[in-house]
């Protein structure tokens, strides 16, 4: 069965600070990988996708994700924190059947 | 372009009611899928419709059910309302899948549904 573990329940970064949100995986075959992010009360939006190929997804806002199969992770970086960037972030594997983690909340501090 | 809109918003029904829940996809998707997000935890799959049937379901109990109609718009149906039901439940739709699909989801805004 496919699962996605995010050991990070928060995190608190300061503004301009890099960040680094982990997240390991399970899944039988060639994972493809999710990192959402959502803010309070919203739907979840799409940050970056990994399915084949380069191993370093560049996402939006900034945002990238690297996949190392020999750690099954799936990390997410950004060099510079944003107050903006204070949300939850999900990492999900999965393929139209999604399983998501349960999530990082992200504060930024001034 | 409307993205995924779902409604009500927000919901509140006492135990055991009955509730339904309708979202209409992305334009260009035909396939729905459903998620319930309880307060603090992750997404999880309920089920996802596709050509009006059922095509996967998650480690839901039967009470929980659905319908997609032929405009792709669907519903998500609870009976027997419990209190863990309580949670915002997510639409998601995505791309054709008979043309090898987008694996990427859509996000409606949810609908709080408060059981008390």
């Amino acid at each position: 069965a496919q699962s996605v573990t995010q050991p990070d329940i928060h995190i608190t970064v300061s503004e301009g600070a890099s960040l680094e949100l982990r997240c390991n995986y399970s899944y039988g075959a060639t994972p493809y990988l999710f990192w959402y992010v959502q803010s309070p009360g919203q739907g979840l939006q799409l940050l970056l996708k990994y399915f084949s190929g380069d191993t370093l997804v560049q996402g939006i806002k900034g945002f990238e994700a690297e996949f190392k199969r020999s750690q099954s992770s799936f990390n997410l970086r950004k060099p510079s924190v944003h107050w903006s960037d204070a949300a939850e972030y999900f990492c999900a594997v999965g393929y139209q059947k999604v399983t998501f983690g349960t999530g990082t909340k992200l504060q930024v501090i001034p | 372009d409307a993205g995924v809109t779902q409604s009500p918003t927000h919901l509140i029904k006492t135990r055991g009611q009955q509730v339904t829940l309708r979202c209409s996809p992305k334009s260009g998707h035909d396939t729905v899928s459903w998620y319930q997000q309880a307060l603090g935890q992750g997404p999880q799959f309920i089920f996802q419709y596709y050509e009006e049937e059922e095509r996967q379901r998650g480690n839901f109990p039967d009470r929980f059910s659905g319908h997609q109609f032929p405009n792709y718009s669907s519903e998500l149906n609870v009976n027997a309302l419990l209190l863990g039901d309580s949670a915002l439940y997510l639409c998601a739709s995505s791309g054709k899948i008979s043309r090898g699909g987008s694996e990427k989801l859509f996000f409606g805004s949810g609908t709080q549904l408060s059981v008390l």
